[in-house]
């Protein structure tokens, strides 16, 4: 089944402790990204990435950082949360830009809370 | 820099009711694409559809139809006979592609708008 995985699901941790959420996709797409999704602000974009070892800022990326080692894999890390970053995370993938910008894969979210 | 808005915050309609959502876009680019995604109360975002800023055909689909123009940067889509599964948060999304698209090259970013939730009252 064609998806994009994410884990943990939710997570609760303290201020200024390192931490990674995985998203992993089975679809060979070449875009990847990660958006927050916060009450009243909609979906922002983090991060993005076009292919292996390439990546670009977002919107809101400060705070936050990310490495594509791997086609299918985008792991966003927090090296120090702050509670500001508490937040709904959602990871996403598509196709890449050559035939025309594709409709995004949603993971389905990863709940963060930062104390 | 491009832009999203959905004005309607949240509207609520009765069952078998039609209702419109508005999106209304900002962009200096002449190619870009316009989204619409689904987020039930279950969380999850759904694709709806896709429409790139050459193609201005309004689009069908079952009930779901949009409307598309590119004289006053609106994507608008509306529900007709709407259904109590309809209620969720419904998102606008633009997405400019810089630099131009050159033999498979091309880098592009995705906004959003800030949604509008739809309450189908039973």
């Amino acid at each position: 089944e064609a998806q994009v995985t994410q884990n943990p699901r939710y997570l609760i941790t303290v201020t200024g402790k390192k931490l990674t959420v995985t998203c992993s996709q089975n679809m060979n797409h070449e875009y990847m990204s990660w958006y927050r999704q916060d009450p009243g602000l909609g979906l922002r974009q983090i991060y993005y990435s076009m292919n292996v070892e390439v990546t670009d800022k977002g919107d809101v990326p400060e705070g936050y950082k990310v490495s594509r080692k791997e086609k299918r894999n985008f792991p966003l890390i927090l090296e120090s949360p702050s509670p500001n970053q508490t937040s709904l995370y959602f990871c996403a993938s598509s196709l890449g830009a050559g035939t025309g910008i594709h409709e995004q894969y949603f993971g389905p979210g990863t709940r963060l809370t930062v104390t | 820099a491009q832009k999203v808005t959905q004005a309607q915050t949240e509207i609520s309609v009765v069952e078998k009711e039609d209702v419109t959502l508005d999106c209304v876009y900002e962009t200096r680019d002449t190619t870009y694409y316009l989204f619409w995604y689904k987020q039930p109360p279950s969380g999850e975002l759904v694709f709806l559809i896709r429409r790139n800023s050459f193609d201005e055909q309004n689009e069908i689909s079952g009930r779901y139809s949009w409307n598309f123009q590119k004289s006053t940067s609106s994507f608008n889509f509306t529900i007709t006979a709407s259904q109590v599964v309809d209620s969720a948060v419904y998102f606008c999304a633009l997405s400019e592609v810089f630099p131009p698209v050159y033999s498979g090259a091309g880098s592009y970013q995705l906004t959003f708008g800030k949604g509008t939730k739809l309450s189908v009252i039973p």
